[in-house]
């Protein structure tokens, strides 16, 4: 069983065009996240939901859209993708409150050409 | 504000030696520091963390780390390397929002075990 899945695992997009990526996580948590990986491997988180409401905005072009449906799913709308957009995007989820694990998701390599 | 500093960008060592992954943080208020190791084209995992309690903090597969507040360290450890450990190492530091975590995370280790 998959703790938290992400769909697609590679995408390939021409500048311009608008993608959208999926998290599911089915352990019950009530916070997501979503962080872009560079190719240096630095991670950042981007935003963070706590029960279908933004907690978590950071500084992101608002090109970059969450979507949050319900509690086990967050999803990633990027709008008008740039070179500078190519990276991997992680999605997490844990526990509300104190400090818990962030379980992580495969990844979601976007390459935009 | 916070900020974790991995001093070395890649440490070689050979199968059965120890490994020192070293971190240093910064952080205004009392930290919770973690390690997350990530293997090629996977997620990250999460090796150990400390959260206010013993200084000695014991992970997953051998590792160790140890919460040095005078010299604001957080060093990961391992007696003896195993093939299976070369990956990409993490140090994180949380800053609780509002009950959720915001992770700060280093600019990453990249550990070679040599056989």
């Amino acid at each position: 069983d998959t703790a938290v899945s992400q769909t697609p695992k590679y995408l390939v997009t021409q500048m311009g065009n608008d993608k959208s990526i999926k998290c599911e996580q089915n352990l019950g948590h009530d916070t997501m996240y979503w962080y872009k990986q560079d190719s240096k491997k630095f991670l950042k988180i981007m935003f963070s939901y706590n029960n279908k409401e933004l907690i978590i905005n950071e500084t992101v072009p608002n090109r970059f859209s969450p979507k949050s449906p319900d509690k086990a799913h967050l999803n990633l709308h990027i709008n008008s993708l740039e070179l500078g957009d190519s990276a991997v995007y992680f999605c997490a989820s844990s526990q509300m409150g104190g400090v818990y694990e962030q379980y992580f998701g495969p990844g979601t390599r976007l390459t935009v050409t | 504000a916070q900020s974790v500093t991995q001093l070395d960008s890649h440490v070689s060592v050979s199968e059965g030696t120890p490994v020192l992954l070293r971190c240093n943080y910064s952080s205004s208020y009392s930290p919770s520091l973690f390690w997350y190791v990530q293997h090629p084209n996977k997620g990250l995992q999460l090796l150990l963390k400390y959260t206010s309690a013993a200084t000695l903090v014991k992970g997953i597969n051998g590792f160790e780390a140890e919460f040095k507040k005078s010299e604001t360290s957080f060093h990961l450890t391992k007696p003896s390397a195993h093939m299976s450990d070369a990956a990409e190492y993490f140090c994180v530091v949380s800053l609780a929002n509002f009950g959720n975590e915001k992770l700060t995370f280093g600019t990453g280790t990249r550990l070679t075990i040599i056989p």
